[in-house]
Formats: C-alpha cells, sequence, structure tokens
C-alpha cells in the first residue's frame, strides 16, 4: 500500500540553526499536507501543497512539493525554542484519506 | 483550531471491557477520523466517516468499530479492550468539497491493564 517516508526521525539543534525535514511517498500524491504537534499536544495544520513544484512560506518556515509529487520538504530558517515539536507530512494518493508520514521531532537548545 | 471536542480525555480500564469515546465537532464538517498515536508509529487511521452512517476502515481497523448518527457526533469503540489497544486517540474532521486540512481534537489518553 501508499506509504510515506519521513526523515530524520529526531533532530536537535541549537537556537538559531536551521532546520530541514524531508518526506517522502512510494506513490504520486494529488497534495500533501504538513502539520505540527507540540509535546502533549495535538496535531495542528500548518499547510497545503497541491501543485507540482510548489513553494509556499510562513515567516520562517518554507515548503516545497517536488516536481514528480512525491516528495516535499519543510525548512525552518533559524529555528526559535517556540518551533519545538514532531513535524508530519500527511499525503492523498488514490483515495481520500491521509496517510501520515512517522514525523520528526525537532528539539532546540538554546 | 475548529471546535472538536473528546471524551473522556483520560480513561483506564481492564481487559476485556467494551470502551467507547466520543468525538464532538461544532463545524459542521462532512468527513470525520479517528487516529491513534503510538511511539515509532505517528498517526495511524483506525477508521473514517464521509457522512451520517457512512463509514469506512482504515489502516489499524482490526478490533475497533465506529457509528455516526448525527454530523456533530463520531464514536470509537473497543468491543473488548485489550492491552494493545493502550494508545493516544484523536479525532479529526475536515469539511470536505476538495478541503481535506483535517482539525484534531484534543486526544484521549487510554490505559488498558
Amino acid at each position: 500500500g501508499q506509504q510515506v517516508m519521513q526523515i530524520p526521525q529526531y533532530q536537535h539543534v541549537q537556537e538559531g540553526e536551521d532546520f530541514t525535514t524531508y518526506c517522502n511517498s512510494s506513490t504520486t500524491l494529488s497534495n500533501i499536507q504538513w502539520y505540527k504537534q507540540r509535546p502533549g499536544g495535538h496535531p495542528v495544520f500548518l499547510i497545503q501543497l497541491v501543485k507540482s513544484g510548489e513553494v509556499k512560506k510562513q515567516k520562517r518556515l518554507t515548503f516545497q512539493f517536488g516536481e514528480a509529487k512525491k516528495n516535499s520538504s519543510l525548512h525552518i530558517t533559524a529555528t526559535q525554542t517556540t518551533d519545538v515539536g514532531t513535524y508530519f507530512c500527511a499525503g492523498i494518493g488514490a483515495g481520500t484519506a491521509l496517510i501520515f508520514g512517522k514525523g520528526t521531532t525537532l528539539s532546540v537548545s538554546s | 483550531d475548529a471546535g472538536i471536542t473528546q471524551s473522556p480525555r483520560h480513561k483506564v480500564t481492564e481487559t476485556g471491557t467494551p470502551v467507547t469515546l466520543r468525538c464532538h465537532q461544532t463545524e459542521n464538517h462532512r468527513y470525520m477520523y479517528w487516529y491513534r498515536q503510538d511511539p515509532g508509529h505517528g498517526l495511524r487511521l483506525i477508521h473514517y466517516s464521509y457522512g451520517v452512517k457512512d463509514t469506512d476502515k482504515g489502516e489499524v481497523s482490526d478490533g475497533y468499530s465506529v457509528s455516526r448518527s448525527k454530523t456533530e457526533d463520531f464514536l470509537l469503540t473497543l468491543e473488548s479492550a485489550t492491552s494493545s489497544q493502550t494508545s493516544v486517540y484523536f479525532c479529526a474532521s475536515s469539511r470536505g468539497g476538495g478541503s481535506y486540512e483535517q482539525y484534531f481534537g484534543p486526544g484521549t489518553r487510554l490505559t488498558v491493564t
């Protein structure tokens, strides 16, 4: 079945450093979404990408959807302690249900 | 966040007992979902609903059933709880009609002893 893989599983950075997480699907995706889950919290929707090669920015966060619509990335510039949490990508393939990656947990030390 | 609540927020139960978790949304969203979250597994879909009385199985549906009698309510039932069902359960909803972003409830932490 369809799988969505995310790397790395964990990442620790010093405050001010950049961070990138990558998402790869075994099949072509109609769209991809990113969510953030703070420790002890619930996933919160960040953004949705639908077009091949699409790039979207939210302040220090840059999201990209690959040309083949099988991979995506989230890049955070100059991390802050408020960026701590787990970042999930989720894609829709042939069906309508989202398939979530296992997430990348980011920790930031000041 | 959308108005999604879950009850109970925490529950401890014994192996073999039935358990029902409730999800309530006030957004009139068409789609509702139940996920479980376990360390190392991320979010896994249990069941979802695409309308009142319309449900379908997800990736990990064995041992679970669902019901949706009203747009705003989606129930998840563990017919006979097992220790492997100890997990955090999240409910989510989405508007549908081409809008797929999901809004999650606060979660229910279930422990089966």
